[in-house]
């Protein structure tokens, strides 16, 4: 089964809208991590946003916010006031526990990702 | 503060050679994990090393394997080329602090298997 999908192949968007990336994750874990990543045509990953767990709030930083819903498992990523800049591909993430017990090891589990285009 | 390196950046091989792939971590970075990615598999996870142990691998074959110096700095070898193994090549870095542990990539390898 799926650790995290992500039900969007592609979404489209006016610039400076707001745009939400749905991410739907499954873990028995009760301590975990949730990422997203933005992957531009150059390849390369960049963080954007991180929501733990046993994080009351909802993740904020700049014009991105992350739309928790544990009960849900759902860890949605929205983008205020889109830019011509945001069109990539976006990935959610999961940190879960690596196969050695103990410690802190761990490995990032992503999502098939979601392509967002920004029209102007 | 410098980011995370890979070198080479494109890489052209024949079936059957093997490569090896160089990753610099942002500085004072001790956890390195590598990660496949492929239009069809999406990204995977290979493994990852903290002060050069393997702590944790994917499901990979062990022609795939890695190593990390006491610099941090890590290699990725895959020997016996396979056309499969056409990909871009991931290399993270993370800073184990408070829990977050959130990954700083590189700019990737790109490999291609001819």
């Amino acid at each position: 089964a799926q650790k995290i999908t992500q039900t969007q192949p592609g979404m489209f968007v006016q610039e400076k809208e707001a745009v939400t990336l749905d991410c739907t994750y499954d873990t028995s874990d009760q301590s975990y991590g949730l990422f997203w990543y933005k992957q531009p045509s150059s390849g390369e990953m960049i963080f954007l946003i991180y929501q733990g767990s046993y994080d009351e709030q909802n993740a904020t930083e700049g014009r991105y916010s992350l739309n928790f819903q544990k009960a849900r498992k759902s860890a949605n990523l929205v983008i205020s006031a889109s830019q011509l800049g945001d069109s990539a591909m976006y990935f959610c993430a999961m940190r879960e526990r690596g196969w050695r017990s103990g410690g802190s090891n761990y490995k990032l589990t992503f999502g098939k990702g979601t392509l967002l285009t920004v029209n102007p | 503060k410098a980011g995370v390196t890979q070198t080479p950046r494109y890489l052209i091989k024949t079936r059957g050679q093997q490569v090896t792939l160089s990753c610099s971590p942002i500085s004072g970075h001790r956890s390195v994990s590598w990660y496949q990615q492929t239009p069809g598999q999406g990204l995977q996870f290979l493994f990852e090393y903290f002060s050069e142990t393997q702590r944790n691998k994917g499901n990979f074959p062990g022609r795939f394997s890695g190593r990390q110096f006491s610099n941090s700095r890590s290699e990725m070898n895959v020997s016996t080329l396979e056309l499969g193994d056409s990909a871009l090549y991931l290399c993270a870095s993370s800073l184990e602090y408070q829990g977050r542990n959130e990954q700083f990539f590189g700019p990737g390898t790109r490999l291609t298997v001819l």
